[in-house]
């Protein structure tokens, strides 16, 4: 089955980092854009960064420019989301999506940020 | 960045409805637009890409339409399964932005 599983979040305190995985099934990540999108509480969705599908691009939002590492584990089909420096802001669910134009979405972890 | 605008933000209408969202870009992104629904406490599911190309498995009743700043996302026949939050998304360029969202609710 095609289908993407995000772990990883929690809640942490302003300042602390968190790492976020997505493991993808039924696909090569080598072989697609993968994406990290985020939807804080109430609010609308928000794009946070893809990589390209040979891993040579990376592209970020202004936001989490310097704080955010988009990476991957091809051996494993693993898709990462570093996040160093959180911010109260950063609350939100997190979405991995598959695509240059999103075809796929994963069901979304939560990040709370907060003392 | 580009900024997109949907129009309604809301709308109320009734089983059986044609219902048509207006997207609008705030510069020409060609037809990198594509158009996801969102249910309640769901994950976001993609209908349409490249402006007018349905997703694998995505009902006809769905279409869109539109290119350059201007697109269009239709609901033939609104049926109780379709209500929920329409997001348009572009990804011609740097950052990719949603637009704000519409909520579409029975009426």
């Amino acid at each position: 089955e095609v289908q993407l599983v995000e772990s990883g979040g929690g809640l942490v305190q302003p300042g602390q980092s968190l790492r976020l995985s997505c493991a993808a099934s039924g696909f090569s990540l080598s072989s697609f854009w993968m994406n990290w999108v985020r939807q804080a509480p109430g609010k609308g969705l928000e794009w946070v960064a893809n990589i390209k599908e040979d891993g040579s691009e990376k592209y970020y939002v202004d936001s989490v420019k310097g704080r955010f590492t988009i990476s991957r584990d091809t051996a494993n089909n693993l898709l990462y989301l570093q996040m160093n420096n959180l911010r109260v802001e950063d609350t939100a669910v997190y979405y991995c999506a598959r695509g240059s134009g999103i075809a796929l979405w994963g069901q979304g972890t939560l990040v709370t940020v907060s003392s | 960045d580009i900024q997109m605008t949907q129009s309604p933000s809301s709308l109320s209408a009734s089983v059986g409805d044609r219902v048509t969202i207006t997207c609008r870009a705030s510069q020409d992104i060609k037809n990198y637009l594509a158009w996801i629904q969102q249910k309640p406490g769901k994950a976001p599911k993609s209908l349409i890409f490249a402006a007018s190309n349905l997703q694998s498995g995505v009902p006809s009743k769905f279409s869109g339409s539109g290119s350059g700043t201007h697109f269009t996302l239709t609901i033939s026949s609104l049926q109780p399964e379709d209500f929920a939050t329409y997001y348009c998304q572009q990804y011609g360029t740097y950052p990719r932005t949603f637009g704000g969202g519409t909520r579409v609710e029975i009426q």
